[in-house]
């Protein structure tokens, strides 16, 4: 059974520019979260999405920050203008069911804002 | 807003010895999660404890649930150093991690 993707795995940018991560969960898998996770520490939960609806994205930072998931498959998290305080490894996770349970991630995205 | 707190944060230990990580928190949750990190790579689950008094084991670790105390821990046996990772904790609720434990095994 294919993991869960995610692309690009590295990307550098300078800051005010914008950037794209692309992640496709585990086939049948409903539930799609994007974490951050800053370098020595815990992954921090951005957006949840159940299907093609978000359940949680409290603490997505919604002036920069957008994500989206079409079809309820693949989804895209984007952020424009990026701050150096962006620099994360940005980590995409799925899970089967409805709702929270074990999270399956994929290898990550690591963005370097200049 | 349900805060998850592990402790230690940073462990070194022999090989051989035992030692125990916890992961505290804040609001009721009836199934917690373990997770490794290897440095440099993406998070693996360990153990999903399903309800109050769920232990599980593999290998050298052992988890398990006390929803009460709102306490699980993550104990270490005769550790190795193939142990060496960051373990971190997430609580049922909404998928919140803990700051985690970065275990060093040395020889």
């Amino acid at each position: 059974e294919a993991g869960v993707a995610q692309s690009p795995r590295y990307k550098i940018i300078e800051k005010r520019q914008s950037v794209a991560f692309w992640c496709n969960p585990i086939s049948g898998h409903a539930t799609l979260y994007w974490y951050q996770q800053i370098l020595g520490q815990g992954p921090k939960l951005l957006i949840q999405f159940q299907n093609n609806g978000v359940v949680d994205d409290s603490q997505l930072p919604k002036d920069r920050f957008s994500a989206e998931r079409l079809k309820g498959v693949d989804s895209t998290l984007k952020i424009q203008p990026a701050k150096l305080e962006d620099s994360a490894v940005y980590l995409c996770a799925s899970s089967p069911g409805a709702g929270p349970g074990e999270l399956f991630f994929g290898e990550g995205s690591r963005l370097t804002v200049l | 807003e349900l805060k998850v707190e592990q402790n230690p944060l940073f462990l070194s230990m022999q090989e051989g010895k035992n030692y125990t990580i916890y992961c505290n928190y804040s609001t009721t949750s009836d199934r917690l999660y373990w997770y490794r990190q290897d440095p440099g790579k993406s998070l693996e689950s360990l153990f999903v404890l399903l309800s109050n008094g769920a232990v599980k084991q593999e290998g050298r670790l052992m988890a398990s649930l006390d929803t009460k105390a709102r306490l699980s821990t993550l104990h270490i046996t005769a550790a190795v150093h193939d142990l060496s990772a960051t373990y971190f904790c997430a609580v049922n609720n909404d998928m919140r991690f803990g700051a985690g434990t970065r275990l060093t095994v040395k020889p």
